[in-house]
């Protein structure tokens, strides 16, 4: 079965522009959350998807979105990036709502913002 | 204040020496992870606890709700143990939502 699989790899923006993470989820799992990691804030909650609903939202500015489409997939979006937004992005996923449902990570997306 | 605080910040061992990282929270949890990230990023979650006591192979994680306080141990150390180990909090009933600590880097010399 394949993992979580985030595309692409690594990603060099340019300040002012926008971007789009995906994040495929494992086959079957309805759940997707997104995290930023930096070195200065270590690992940020961003959002968390199911059945294609937002249910919960960090503390981000409205600069960063994201959605989710009916085969689970799921991106995230950063407009009108800024230096700070140098991060790696990652996405994880579940197969349901249930607390103790293992949760799945990717590999992330490495994001600099130049 | 960080909801979660984890210690110690960096750790260096010898290989076969028994290791500990201790996670202390100050919310109210639905459950505990430990995550654990090697360099290039990607995050394997160890454990998930929410009571009690989980081994697999030679890790142990325990937790105690009362003291909101959870440790992670390596019995028989080895290089290949070297990583970071996050502790995450589950908060609330909802799916994904986690509060992380800042991480342990280990670092296990042959």
């Amino acid at each position: 079965k394949a993992g979580v699989t985030q595309t692409p790899r690594y990603l060099i923006k340019t300040r002012g522009q926008q971007v789009t993470l995906s994040c495929s989820p494992i086959s079957g799992h309805r759940s997707v959350s997104w995290y930023q990691q930096t070195p200065g804030q270590g690992l940020q909650f961003l959002f968390e998807y199911f059945s294609e609903t937002q249910r919960n939202k960090g503390n981000f500015p409205g600069r960063f979105s994201g959605r989710q489409f009916s085969n689970s997939r799921s991106e995230m979006n950063v407009s009108t990036l800024e230096l700070g937004d140098s991060a790696l992005y990652l996405c994880a996923s579940k197969k349901d709502s249930y607390v103790n449902s293992p949760l799945h990570f990717g590999n992330g997306t490495r994001l600099t913002v130049t | 204040k960080n909801e979660v605080e984890q210690s110690p910040q960096n750790l260096t061992a010898q290989e076969g020496e028994f290791i500990t990282i201790n996670c202390s929270y100050s919310v109210g949890i639905s459950a505990l992870h430990w995550l654990q990230q090697h360099p290039g990023g990607g995050i394997v979650s160890l454990f998930m606890l929410s009571s009690g006591k989980k081994k697999h192979g030679r890790l142990i994680a325990t937790i105690n709700i009362q003291e909101k306080h959870s440790s992670l141990h390596i019995t028989a150390s080895h290089p290949r143990d070297s990583a970071v180990y996050i502790c995450a909090v589950l908060v609330g009933s909802t799916l994904g939502r986690l509060y992380f600590g800042r991480g342990t880097q280990l670092t296990v010399w042959p």
